[in-house]
């Protein structure tokens, strides 16, 4: 069974940076991976940020960056506003039936 | 605007079937595939499966593959989610999300909760 690994949670203070990575169980994660973010917050929808690794959709913020760091795939949130406290999920692209969320991360913004 | 308006609330027995609609709006729906997460209460998010909506191709995680069907009908731009022999443990909100090119779903509907219980 492959297991996509997040952080459980990280706190970050206002105007500060913070990096969530996502890890895969079957070894490093590249960009064969397609990895996407996700935000989510309380009683929302899922909200996309990140595809393909690096790639913002057109309504995600500068301050929100994707990367692959260390043999992961990682969300580098910078200059952090109040209104990022959420739940980040990371989804990646094993096969065409096999793609896997990460457990997800919830950030406080303290 | 993309959107993609989902069907209400459902509750059924254990052992039921429920189908869910996913109705799209603002794009060329056979331009584009739909898949299906769900999430249970205070859960993470779970892939379920993908539906082109050009030609109704299906990649099923396996986990479902006995149990869920996904459908489109481009006449009315609408996908759907049918789900079998439901359990307590499929309780959960239910969502359809747009997905173009990379696999990378990108705009959501507003989920659809899924109650089964006796």
């Amino acid at each position: 069974q492959t297991v996509v690994t997040q952080e459980p949670s990280l706190t970050v203070s206002p105007g500060g940076t913070v990096t969530l990575t996502c890890a895969s169980s079957t070894g490093d994660v590249t960009s064969d991976y397609y990895a996407n973010w996700f935000q989510q917050k309380p009683g929302q929808a899922p909200r996309a940020l990140i595809h393909t690794t690096s790639k913002r959709h057109s309504w995600t913020p500068a301050r929100f960056s994707g990367s692959l760091l260390g043999g992961k795939a990682a969300l580098t949130l910078s200059g952090v506003q109040p209104e990022d406290e959420a739940d980040y999920y990371c989804l990646l692209y094993y096969t065409a039936t096999q793609r896997v969320f990460g457990g997800g991360t919830k950030l406080t913004v303290l | 605007q993309v959107q993609l308006v989902q069907s209400g609330a459902e509750v059924k027995k254990p052992g039921a079937s429920v189908k869910v609609s996913c109705k799209a709006s603002g794009y060329t729906f056979t331009s584009y595939g739909i898949s299906w997460v769900r999430q249970a209460p205070g859960q993470g998010l779970e892939w379920m499966g993908w539906i082109s909506g050009y030609n109704g191709k299906t990649n099923y995680a396996q986990k479902f593959q006995d149990r869920v069907t996904l459908t489109t009908d481009t006449s009315t731009s609408t996908a759907y989610m049918d789900l079998r022999s439901l359990r307590s443990d499929d309780t959960a909100v239910y969502y359809c999300a747009r997905e173009g090119a990379a696999s990378a779903p990108s705009d959501w509907g507003q989920g659809t909760l899924v109650t089964v219980s006796s």
